[in-house]
This record gives structure tokens, sequence and C-alpha cells, in this order.
């Protein structure tokens, strides 16, 4: 049974980087039929997409983050990462790692998801 | 950008059926997937591509379209039923992920 898992800090400053990553065990990273996804949520508030990836290399990113945004995955770790810059306390948000069932499609199984709040 | 509309709350009494409603615009050519999400949890995938479930969903969830809009169904609801249902797209216009803002479901 496939189990994602999301690791990071848990607290991060203002105007700094944001660094998250998520182990994928139960099935291969190398998938040719899926995709690695990034969502978050905010306290309170809904599902917003940041990114995914594909194992070979592409990547989509939200237009409204792209340019903070870089997600990457490491093979060899069976991990993919998110790195978002610059972040202030709207990035405040449980982040959350996802299958995804090709590029485009629905996210299952999902990570448990991470708290970062952002304050000095 | 492409925008899903979904009704803040819907309430229903137990054994009632519940439909949770998903707006956009052209809905109809897009495959449309459905989540739960109870208090504290992570997001579950209850119906997928419109109307398929995934394995351990009870069939008392279903899922269809219709014109600009999609809908989920429960039926014979239950009190562990109440969780926050978004709907989601691929906007394959801009090649982005589209969430609606989220239904909250009371089983009053």
């Amino acid at each position: 049974q496939l189990q994602l898992q999301e690791s990071g800090p848990g607290l991060v400053k203002p105007s700094e980087t944001l660094s998250l990553s998520c182990t994928v065990s139960g099935g291969s990273i190398s998938s040719f039929s899926h995709y690695w996804g990034w969502i978050r949520q905010p306290p309170g508030k809904g599902l917003e997409w940041i990114a995914s990836i594909y194992f070979g290399g592409t990547t989509y990113y939200s237009p409204s983050l792209k340019s903070r945004v870089t997600i990457s995955v490491d093979t060899s770790k069976s991990q993919f990462s998110l790195k978002l810059s610059s972040v202030t306390a709207a990035d405040t948000a449980v982040y959350y790692c996802a299958r995804q069932y090709s590029s485009g499609s629905r996210f299952d199984p999902w990570g448990q998801g991470t708290l970062v709040t952002v304050s000095s | 950008s492409y925008v899903l509309t979904q009704p803040p709350s819907v309430s229903v009494a137990p054994g009632q059926t519940a439909s949770i409603t998903c707006g956009g615009n052209n809905i109809g050519s897009k495959s449309v997937h459905w989540y739960h999400q109870k208090a504290g949890q992570a997001p579950v995938l209850v119906v997928y591509e419109d109307s398929d479930r995934p394995s351990g969903i009870p069939e008392r969830f279903s899922g269809s379209k219709s014109g600009n809009t999609a809908t989920l169904t429960i039926t014979r609801v239950e009190a562990g039923d109440e969780a926050d249902y978004y709907c989601q797209v691929w906007d394959s216009s801009n090649d982005h992920v589209i969430f609606g803002g989220g239904t909250k479901l009371t089983v009053i």
C-alpha cells in the first residue's frame, strides 16, 4: 500500500525559504503512470494546489505561486521536494503531498500533512 | 483563470440524501474528482473521473454531471459523512489543477 510522508521544519521565518520533502514508500516514485504533487491548506480555508512533478522532470506550477516555487524529485531517495521562497504569514498552512494519476488527474493517496507556520 | 463554485454549506438529516454541487464553465468537457476531508485529517478521494469510486468507498457516494454543474450525491447519509467536500478538475488550457472552494456537509 502506497504511503507518503511529509517532513520539514514546522516553523519558518518571514522572507526565508520553506523546504519540505515527501517520502514515498510501498511503491515506486519512478512510475510511468503517476505524477507527484503538493497541495496546501491555510488554517480554516480550502485546498490550494501548488505544483506537480513527473519523475522524468516535467513540472506544473500554480500561476499564483510559480515565481516562488520549485518542485524537484530524487528517485534515489524515493522523495520529491518543495521549496517556497520569500515566505510571509500568508504561507502558513498545512502542506500535503500526494500521488497524482497522470498530469492533471486525481490525487490519491495523500500524506497526513504537515503544518508550517511562518513567524519570527 | 478557471473557477469551480461550490455552496459553502449543505445540511441533511441522517438517512436522507445530500447533493453537493460544483459549477464551472464547460465542466462537461473536464473530468471531475471529489474528496472528503474530515476534521483534522487529510483529504480522501471519494469519486474520480466524474462518477467512478475508488475501492473502499461505499456505493452511497456517486457523482454525475449535467450542463455546467457536477454533483456529488450521498444517499442514506450517516453522521460519519460529516466533512468538508471538495471538487477538483484539470484546467488543460493553462495546465493547472483547480479545486473548488469546498462545501461543509452537516448532518443534523
